[in-house]
């Protein structure tokens, strides 16, 4: 079946640090992937998403490009702010047939002035 | 616009009550969803329902948990008789059209079962 393996967290960084967290799929067909955050007290908010093959989502400074021949989607932002720390989870879903998205464990970010 | 629409944002109660949660997806959307998040398990799909019916159930724990879409505006999901390991953060979430349209989740239901 379809499945997300993100990155272990905890990642912890400094004010302006580069920030990658890898993200690979195995799935059948053409997948969408998507990057959420969660923020503390909330719901996963969409931070971006890409629907096929060299797709590059981006939203906030943060980017994603979609890579069939590694089956990657790995997040990166240039400048990280303290404002970024929350959860991210790396999530795909099957276009043709059922709308459920399947979610990596999720990685936790945080950012020290 | 409204986003997705939880209530109660907490709940507290004894083992063996029951506890019934509650969601209004975004208007339009056709498909609705119930997580479960917790610190061992992550984030869970427990149900989801496309133009209120029940799609697929395979995450819902047992027969204590139950969830209903009466309408396309108004979902439930209740748990009966509770126990202390229902302790989580439920969330609801809502999309539309196919599987390359992102889903909108609520801000959630943080379950406390004493």
């Amino acid at each position: 079946g379809n499945s997300v393996t993100q990155m272990e967290g905890p990642v912890t960084l400094s004010e302006e640090a580069f920030l990658t967290i890898n993200c690979t799929y195995t799935a059948t067909g053409y997948p969408s992937l998507f990057w959420y955050v969660q923020y503390p007290g909330e719901g996963l908010q969409l931070l971006l998403k890409a629907t096929k093959a060299d797709d590059k989502g981006s939203n906030k400074g943060f980017e994603a490009t979609y890579r069939k021949e590694t089956t990657s989607f790995h997040l990166e932002k240039g400048s990280v702010q303290v404002s970024d720390s929350a959860v991210y989870f790396c999530a795909l879903s099957d276009r043709v047939g059922a709308q459920k998205l399947v979610f990596g464990q999720g990685t936790r970010l945080t950012i020290n002035p | 616009d409204a986003g997705v629409i939880q209530s109660p944002r907490h709940e507290v109660t004894e083992m063996g009550q029951e506890v019934t949660l509650r969601c209004k997806p975004i208007s339009g959307h056709n498909s609705l969803f119930w997580y479960r998040q917790t610190m061992m398990r992550g984030l869970e799909l427990l149900i989801y329902f496309n133009n209120n019916v029940p799609i697929d159930d395979s995450g819902m724990p047992e027969d204590r948990f139950s969830a209903k879409m009466p309408n396309a505006s108004f979902s439930t999901l209740k748990i009966q008789p509770s126990e202390p390991r229902d302790s989580a953060v439920y969330f609801c979430a809502s999309s539309f059209g196919h599987g390359d349209q992102p889903q909108h989740f609520g801000d959630g239901t943080r379950l406390s079962i004493l």
